[in-house]
């Protein structure tokens, strides 16, 4: 199956320091994602991205899917940006979503 | 964004019971959902995938016989771990895509709130 490697696996920032999260992925996708997990558990949907750029407030993300990877940036963060930040793909072969390790995020005040 | 919710939001049972799991798409249909496990520090991985009207599919290493799954409509899909230990206490999240009836590649996934179960 597909391998999906996220970097860094931990990362600790000041409050207002601007982030890059990385994802890369082995084999070509039809779908990729990148979700924020709270302290509740709760994944919430950041950006539905098989290819191109997004942008969505503070957030914004990049896949180049040719090249098998994409980049999640956080801009002036908050404390509110701490959590598990996972990326997951859809192989072109299925239906099934298969994530990553994630990123867990620590931002202090 | 489309809207999955998970009942109940936590449990605590009995070595030995059953426990069921629902998880329901509020505003589209989904003909397939999809379920996941959790553990403390981990990634989410998929148990099953859940067909509305026919079985689930299991990946490698779930028992079926032990998480059941039934996906009696094309809102609502159910997960019961039955005669549950300690070992199956963990994070149980479902999935369904907003592709519509039928159609579920290249769609969204949305999750549901997630369901702790700690089994004494």
């Amino acid at each position: 199956g597909i391998q999906v490697e996220q970097s860094p696996p931990d990362l600790i920032l000041q409050e207002g320091a601007n982030s890059t999260l990385r994802c890369n992925f082995s084999d070509s996708v039809n779908n990729l994602q990148w979700f924020h997990q709270n302290p509740w558990g709760q994944l919430i949907n950041l950006f539905y991205i098989p290819s191109g750029t997004k942008q969505n407030g503070r957030l914004s993300a990049t896949t180049v899917a040719t090249e098998r990877y994409s980049l999640l940036y956080i801009s002036s963060s908050q404390t509110t940006d701490s959590g598990v930040y996972f990326c997951a793909v859809e192989e072109t072969s299925g239906s099934r979503l298969t994530f990553g390790e994630g990123t867990q995020l620590t931002v202090n005040p | 964004g489309a809207v999955v919710s998970q009942h109940p939001s936590w449990v605590i049972c009995k070595s030995g019971t059953s426990v069921k799991i629902e998880c329901r798409s509020l505003d589209f249909q989904a003909t397939t959902m999809f379920w996941y496990r959790q553990f403390p520090k981990q990634s989410l991985m998929l148990m099953a995938t859940s067909n509305e009207g026919s079985k689930a599919t299991y990946e490698q290493g779930v028992e079926k016989d032990k998480f059941l799954i039934n996906h009696a409509s094309l809102t609502l899909s159910t997960l019961t771990v039955t005669s549950a230990h300690p070992e199956d206490s963990s994070f149980y999240i479902c999935s369904a895509r907003t592709g519509g009836a039928g159609w579920v590649v290249n769609t969204e996934a949305f999750f549901g709130q997630g369901t702790r179960l700690t089994v004494v």
